[in-house]
């Protein structure tokens, strides 16, 4: 059981946009901690989407973009592409468990 | 460019003793904290340890405080995590990670290094 949670799987046809949510508690997200996103292609490791729950780091694509409100956070993709199919994770800080990740969102592009 | 390189991964008997290694190069590794995630086949991300660059302090996950110690040294550039006494739960891949902010994030990961705990 994970400390953030997730969606297990989102889907969308090409060119559509599409939202993951990851949803905490006041310990973490609600605390004011920073929510983060990483995308992980299959077969290799994790990579930095999206920082300080708004910002790209340099090469990612203004297609994905981060917020954050209260609890929560999500992380919408547009203009969906076959390449973006992967498994998405959310992480935070926790006052109680130090760093969090969600269980993990699989995006299938359909 | 920043390339962080995992080592020393196998299989280890439960009980037994494995220590992980990770050659950093690309960004100036004495002044940067530093983690360990890992991930059970087919699961999530789960951290694990974190040491600071600037005065080596530690930091563990409950699941192995008192079994594993992370440590580095800057004169290699290499961060390492020592595991004794693993567990099968313990098998997973394990993610070299450099730490981007405070509280931190991960802004670069390594490939990963496969450890599996089994008799």
């Amino acid at each position: 059981q994970s400390v953030l949670t997730q969606p297990p799987s989102v889907s969308g046809a090409p060119g559509q946009r599409v939202t993951i949510s990851c949803s905490g508690s006041s310990s973490n997200i609600g605390a004011g901690y920073d929510v983060h996103w990483y995308q992980q292609l299959p077969g290799t490791a994790p990579k930095l989407l999206i920082y300080a729950n708004i910002n790209r780091p340099s090469g990612v694509p203004d297609r994905f973009s981060g917020s954050k409100s209260g609890t929560s956070a999500s992380l919408a993709i547009t203009g969906l592409q076959a390449e973006d199919e992967a498994d998405y994770y959310c992480q935070s800080f926790d006052s109680r468990s130090a760093w969090v990740f969600g269980g993990g969102t699989k995006l299938t592009v359909l | 460019e920043v390339q962080l390189v995992e080592s020393g991964g196998g299989l280890v008997q439960p009980g037994g003793s494995l220590r992980l290694s990770c050659a950093a190069s690309g960004f100036t590794f004495s002044s940067s904290a530093m983690s360990w995630v890992r991930q059970a086949p087919g699961k999530g991300l789960e951290w694990v340890s974190a040491i600071s660059g600037s005065d080596g302090r530690t930091y563990y996950a409950d699941s192995v405080r008192g079994r594993f110690t992370i440590s580095r040294d800057n004169s290699k550039n290499t961060l390492y995590l020592q595991m004794n006494n693993p567990r099968a739960e313990d098998t997973a891949f394990y993610y070299c990670a450099k730490e981007g902010g405070i509280p931190p994030w991960v802004d670069y990961w390594g490939q990963g290094a496969l450890v599996t705990v089994s008799s």
